[in-house]
């Protein structure tokens, strides 16, 4: 198993442009989950996704916006990156069968706005 | 409201001393709490978790962690530090409500010294 997969690793845009994060999960997993982390500041909740079709607001949703059209991904949408969404990303997901299971979580993905 | 507090952005430690990473936590519901470990350019993994039962839990490379209600606690300690636990280290909580969302703390980093 992959596990949690994230594309791209790393991605510089300039203030302005769009792009889209995408998480891929093998594990068969109902819930997903995108964070920020920033120093200091831990990982803030930006989306999560309870399961297919499915999506809700987390702690910081401002300037994203997410779709989870197969219950194996989970996207993650700039429309108009600014520097303040420089930051590093992670996607996770979490089984829903036993609820006080952790977190699988991705490698993340290191994002500069210019 | 959840919240959770590690005291300590920085911690240093010697090899082989002990080590102790303190969190905090606040949750109106019995909590389910985690210790996730992040090691450079890495996702989070998981150390540790509490969900009920026995307060004091064993998690993985040596390390443990003692759930203290009257005292809102849940620090990380390790007997001797190695090395390889320079990392940082997140306290979580979750409450299993609305997807169950996770609250990550701000994070502790450990340096160990020859």
């Amino acid at each position: 198993n992959a596990g949690v997969t994230q594309t791209p690793k790393f991605r510089v845009l300039k203030t302005g442009q769009s792009m889209t994060l995408l998480c891929a999960q093998d594990m068969n997993h109902e819930y997903m989950y995108w964070y920020r982390q920033d120093p200091g500041m831990g990982l803030r909740l930006i989306h999560y996704s309870v399961g297919e079709g499915t999506t809700a607001k987390g702690e910081v949703p401002d300037g994203y916006n997410v779709s989870r059209l197969k219950k194996q991904n989970f996207l993650l949408g700039l429309e108009s990156a600014a520097p303040s969404q420089t930051s590093v990303y992670f996607c996770a997901s979490k089984p829903r069968e036993t609820f006080y299971n952790e977190q699988f979580f991705g490698p993340g993905t290191r994002l500069t706005v210019l | 409201a959840q919240s959770v507090t590690q005291l300590g952005s920085h911690v240093s430690v010697s090899e082989g001393a002990l080590v102790l990473l303190r969190c905090n936590y606040s949750s109106s519901v019995p909590p389910y709490l985690f210790w996730y470990v992040q090691y450079p350019n890495q996702g989070l993994q998981l150390l540790l978790k509490y969900t009920t039962g026995a307060t004091l839990v064993k998690g993985i490379n040596g390390f443990e962690a003692e759930f203290k209600k009257s005292e809102t606690s849940f620090h990380l300690t390790k007997p001797s530090a190695h090395m390889s636990d320079a990392a940082e280290y997140f306290c979580a909580v979750s409450d299993g409500t609305g997807g169950f969302k996770t609250i990550f703390g701000a994070g502790t980093r450990l340096f160990v010294k020859a």
